[in-house]
């Protein structure tokens, strides 16, 4: 286990369809994280599971995004009637930490870049 | 939102020289993070100083925090040809259950030329 996986690294969706990626983390890791980036910006904030559990999501995460955690290990994204505002890069990331602060920061995922057309 | 800027935007210098970036914040914070993305891939965690440090190194990275001016710098000496990529500065907030929220900024895209 060499880091943080995501898949696919790209896809190319037409506006309306429905897309699905996988970020697999460090499987020690107990908590994980989805961000979104657009060209030129710093990463946003979607989402965070502890275990299974989805304790945070972000007014960004609107209904037609949906994110599981099944049994606490991978995760997936959903995104349902993809428009063109959703082409961004998705990031997940995984951490390790009991309450408190933050130890050593996040392992990031190489992204999947997703493009509506 | 974003929590901040980076200052500059873009850095673009010789090899073997020094970069300096500099970061804005807003609100008040338990530590702050810098991260580095190469071109189209994931970020990577370059160093960690928490809101009662002042300065801190690690190899060629030196950061400092000046929480009275909500700012903090990354210092990069004798820089490579592979350091060039984009640079984040990132503030974090607890969340229910433990977990931390990053805020980034807008980056610092940085350049270093043979």
């Amino acid at each position: 286990d060499t880091g943080v996986s995501q898949n696919p690294r790209h896809k190319i969706t037409k506006r309306g369809q429905n897309v699905t990626f996988r970020c697999d983390p460090i499987s020690e890791h107990n908590r994980l994280y989805w961000y979104r980036q657009t060209l030129g910006q710093g990463p946003e904030f979607l989402t965070y599971f502890q275990n299974e559990a989805q304790l945070e999501k972000s007014r960004l995460l609107s209904d037609r995004f949906s994110a599981e955690r099944p049994k606490g290990s991978f995760s997936t994204l959903e995104i349902q009637r993809t428009e063109q505002g959703d082409s961004a890069m998705y990031l997940c990331a995984s951490s390790l930490g009991s309450a408190g602060t933050l130890a050593g920061g996040y392992t990031f995922g190489s992204g999947t870049r997703l493009t509506v057309v | 939102s974003q929590q901040g800027e980076e200052d500059p935007q873009a850095l673009s210098i010789q090899e073997g020289e020094n970069a300096t970036m500099n970061c804005s914040y807003k609100t008040s914070i338990n530590n702050l993070q810098w991260y580095r993305q190469n071109s189209g891939r994931g970020l990577v965690h370059l160093i960690l100083i928490r809101s009662n440090e002042r300065e801190k190194h690690s190899g060629r990275l030196r950061v400092t925090l000046d929480t009275s001016k909500k700012s903090s710098s990354l210092l990069i000496t004798a820089s490579r040809a592979a350091d060039t990529a984009s640079y984040f500065c990132a503030t974090d907030k607890e969340l229910t259950g433990g977990g931390n929220k990053l805020t980034f900024g807008t980056g610092t895209q940085l350049k270093v030329e043979l």
